[in-house]
């Protein structure tokens, strides 16, 4: 079975920075693609960022291009999203995703229960 | 980028009835890259289908997905109590990846 372990979020200030972590287990983890999907109190949900196997390919959303980096360590099996310049709209909860077997660009089949990311003064 | 539009954005039904969800792309959507998605209050999102049809592991049959271009629906032919949720559609294949904005089922 699939276990997704986030962590990493917390109470931050506008401007500040955060780091996610997801720990992962029941999966051969350098053969996924790892994805970080948000998700705003009431809202709707968001994709963020996304990361091949081997970490030679990322992508992230408009709204987070150049403020937040994601990376991996295989060794550890944990996929981590590092956000500077936090703004209010970033203030969600953050889910750590595996996409669908090798895709990319593809849909998100298992899903950590989330961290919360606070934005305020 | 693909925006998807959910409708209608609640749905009042009872147990047993069958809930009919729609999703639609504002541009063709290629090669059936079109997913579902169900999440329950305080819980995270579940995959139910991807490839516009296929069932995830452990979904029930009662789920269907169809479509094609730009419009795909999500069925469930007898809702069973748990059923009732808010459900996603997400379109991939190409970035940005992107989420309808949901359709609340809720018991009548």
């Amino acid at each position: 079975e699939v276990q997704l372990l986030e962590s990493g979020g917390g109470l931050v200030q506008p401007g500040g920075s955060l780091k996610l972590s997801c720990a992962a287990s029941g999966l051969t983890f350098n053969t996924y693609t790892m994805s970080w999907v948000r998700q705003a109190p009431g809202k709707g949900l968001e994709w963020v960022s996304s990361i091949s196997g081997f970490g030679g390919r990322t992508d992230y959303a408009a709204s987070v291009m150049g403020r937040f980096t994601i990376s991996r360590d295989n060794s550890k099996n944990t996929v981590y999203l590092q956000m500077n310049s936090l703004r209010g709209d970033d203030a969600a909860f953050y889910y750590c995703t595996v996409v669908g077997s090798g895709w990319f660009e593809g849909w998100f089949q298992n899903w950590g229960q989330g961290t919360l990311v606070t934005v305020s003064s | 980028e693909i925006v998807l539009t959910q409708s209608p954005g609640t749905l009042s039904l009872s147990p047993g009835e069958r809930a009919t969800l729609s999703c639609r792309a504002s541009q063709s959507v290629s090669n059936s890259y079109l997913a579902w998605y169900q999440q329950k209050p305080g819980q995270a999102p579940r995959l139910l289908i991807y490839g516009v049809s296929s069932r995830a592991t452990g979904i029930p049959d009662r789920f269907s997905g169809s479509g094609s271009g730009k419009d795909f629906t999500l069925t469930v032919s007898r809702l069973e109590p748990e059923d009732f949720a808010v459900y996603y559609c997400q379109h991939y294949g190409s970035s940005p990846l992107t989420f309808g904005g949901g359709t609340k089922v809720e018991i009548k």
